[in-house]
Formats: C-alpha cells, sequence, structure tokens
C-alpha cells in the first residue's frame, strides 16, 4: 500500500464551486505538507503543518485553506474555486531530517 | 525571495550520452535534494547532500553539493530511456522544514 495516498485523483469542477482534496499517511511523520504543480514553474507550497494544531500559509495560500484532522490526515480545501486554480495538487509528508515523500497527486480542473 | 534556478529547462538526448542538470542559488542551504517524477506521479527522493562539497552516487547518477552549498549539479552518464522524467532539485534553509524547489529539467532519453 502506498505510504502518502491522495483522494480524488483527478477532480473537474465548476468556478464558485467548494472542493475538498484529501490526504493520508501511513508513515508516522508530524510534517505535512500541500504543493501545486504548475509548468515551468517547479512546486509551490500552499499550506505546511508540523504537528496537528500547527498550521501555516506558504507562498501562495490566497483562497485556500487547510484542516489537519489527525497526525495522518490533511485536506486542501478552495473555498470558491476559479479556473487560475486549475493545477496538479501534490501532499507530501516530512521526515526529521527534512526528506519528503510525495502522494501520487491530484489533477484539478476548474472550468 | 529565495530562487532556485535550474538548468537546462528541457533535455533531449539519445541513449548512451552523458549530461549534466545544474541547480543554482544565491541562498546558502543547509541541504539540497533531488527528486525524480515521472507523468501521473509524484516526485520521489533520489539523494540528499548536506555538506559543502559532498558527492553522492546512485549507479550512474553523481550528485554534487558546491562548496558554499549554494548549488548543486546532477551527472547522469550513459543515459538510458529508463532515465526520462522530470528533475527537480529542492533546497532547505536553516531547520525550516521547507523547501524551495526549482522550476525542473524535463529530460527525455530517445533509444
Amino acid at each position: 500500500d502506498a505510504d502518502v495516498t491522495q483522494t480524488p485523483r483527478n477532480r473537474i469542477t465548476k468556478t464558485g464551486k467548494r472542493i475538498m482534496l484529501e490526504c493520508s499517511q501511513t508513515k508516522g511523520h508530524d510534517r505535512m505538507y500541500w504543493y501545486r504543480q504548475d509548468p515551468g514553474l517547479g512546486l509551490r507550497l500552499i499550506y505546511y503543518s508540523f504537528d496537528v494544531k500547527d498550521i501555516n500559509k506558504g507562498e501562495i495560500s490566497d483562497g485556500y485553506s487547510v484542516s489537519r484532522q489527525a497526525q495522518a490526515k490533511f485536506s486542501l480545501s478552495l473555498e470558491s474555486a476559479i479556473p487560475n486554480q486549475t493545477a496538479l495538487y501534490f501532499c507530501a509528508t516530512g521526515d526529521p531530517i527534512g526528506e519528503q515523500y510525495f502522494g501520487p497527486g491530484t489533477r484539478l480542473t476548474v472550468t | 525571495t529565495q530562487l532556485l534556478e535550474q538548468s537546462p529547462q528541457f533535455l533531449s538526448i539519445q541513449e548512451g550520452e552523458n549530461l549534466t542538470v545544474y541547480c543554482n542559488s544565491s541562498s546558502v542551504f543547509s541541504s539540497l535534494q533531488w527528486y525524480r517524477q515521472e507523468p501521473g506521479e509524484g516526485p520521489v527522493l533520489l539523494v540528499t547532500v548536506v555538506t559543502g562539497g559532498e558527492v553522492k552516487k546512485l549507479k550512474r547518477l553523481t550528485f554534487q553539493f558546491g562548496d558554499a552549498r549554494k548549488d548543486s549539479s546532477l551527472h547522469i552518464t550513459a543515459a538510458q530511456p529508463g532515465d526520462t522524467g522530470l528533475y527537480l532539485c529542492a533546497g532547505e534553509t536553516g531547520n525550516t522544514g521547507k523547501l524551495i524547489f526549482g522550476q525542473g529539467t524535463t529530460l527525455q532519453v530517445k533509444p
């Protein structure tokens, strides 16, 4: 079984809709991250959490929110989706020495 | 804003050729990681370098961290079609637990 899982893998939604992307991990790591990937821009950090009670904004948090429901679960929400949020979204966990382990990604399209 | 510049952005070579990918910054990193990503999947960690001047080898891949810990390179010897993918460098400054990613290098190795 995969260490980091993401659901859904693909999603098409309309402008203005609320959408939640979910992430679960079995690695036992305290650190979890949400990134978005756009062609030519690499991975950009949206939010990160170092434990259940810790939530921090990344470089592109506007338009997004997160919830850390448990050590193993970290979800990302788009309250009112817009077309420029069309992207690949990745969840990752991080170990104490800084190495990160990524889920398979969610391809989100906002029409 | 801290930046990691990767070059080249695209590389298309024949099987058996050698290649080098560069990752440069004006920032000093406490560690630098290289990831490889295949279509439809999340990035997978290849290596972490932490000491200035450090060289690590992974089969035909050689990773080097610059003496000043501001840059890194990935050299592939005798590339094979299985090396095809997106290569990402990522650096951590201090012990923030956050990574800054380069834009990525798309490598295509033709049989």
